[in-house]
């Protein structure tokens, strides 16, 4: 049972343009949400994050949208560079693990390609 | 470079043999923290490390095991491999406790690919 869903395995925007990356979440407990970016053949990077008590967060290009109501996050690239094409994870936060940490329930990652 | 070092970064070995990953943190970084990414899933958490002890344990089945020793490295045991347990193993480091706290980066290694044959 997924408990994070990217629905979209992939994304292609044009160089300029709004790149839109969707996040679907079943588990009403999660309470901080993160995104993550990935080229190949490295790790994942921290991009932006969100607490459940806010509903957006900007960072430069980079802007996180949350509706709680519909368990929705998505993540606004403006404009889209070629250099952000890599693999975007969707990370959310719950169940606390124990003392002073909580577990963090990963999507599978969309892949954006932005077409110079 | 996020500064944090796995190896091996490639290894095939075959069903049933246990093979041992490693991981160096950050400098100055006190918590590791294991996860693995297989073809058909997203990063899964399989275990914390807290400056030597374990802090939280996630989707981590038992033939797996880990530990940080005092110079905060970590290794992390693989044993009586299947063929599912074929995945990119990322360490990942980051100076407090919580692994989603505000203010606590979590930094990834560039992974170990491990292939079960």
């Amino acid at each position: 049972d997924q408990q994070v869903k990217q629905n979209s395995p992939s994304l292609s925007v044009q160089e300029g343009r709004i790149s839109i990356l969707n996040c679907d979440y079943t588990n009403s407990m999660f309470d901080y949400f993160l995104w993550y970016k990935k080229y190949p053949a490295e790790g994942p990077t921290f991009l932006i994050s969100i607490s459940s008590i806010k509903d957006k967060n900007e960072d430069g290009r980079f802007t996180v949208f949350l509706n709680k109501s519909a368990k929705h996050l998505s993540l606004h690239i403006v404009p889209s560079q070629p250099g952000d094409s890599a693999v975007y994870f969707c990370a959310a936060r719950g169940v606390y693990s124990g003392a002073g940490s909580y577990q963090l329930t990963f999507g599978k990652g969309t892949k954006l390609s932005v077409i110079p | 470079d996020s500064g944090v070092t796995q190896t091996p970064k490639h290894l095939i070995t075959a069903t049933g043999q246990r093979v041992t990953l490693r991981c160096s943190p950050r400098s100055g970084d006190l918590s590791v923290y294991w996860y693995q990414q297989s073809l058909d899933q997203g990063l899964q958490f399989l275990i914390q490390y807290y400056n030597g002890e374990e802090r939280a344990k996630g989707n981590i089945l038992e033939r797996f095991s880990a530990q940080q020793f005092p110079d905060l490295h970590s290794e992390l045991n693989l044993s009586s491999l299947e063929l599912g347990d074929s995945a990119l193993y990322f360490c990942a480091s980051s100076v407090g406790e919580g692994q989603a706290i505000s203010g606590n980066t979590i930094y990834f290694g560039e992974g170990s690919w491990l292939t079960v044959v």
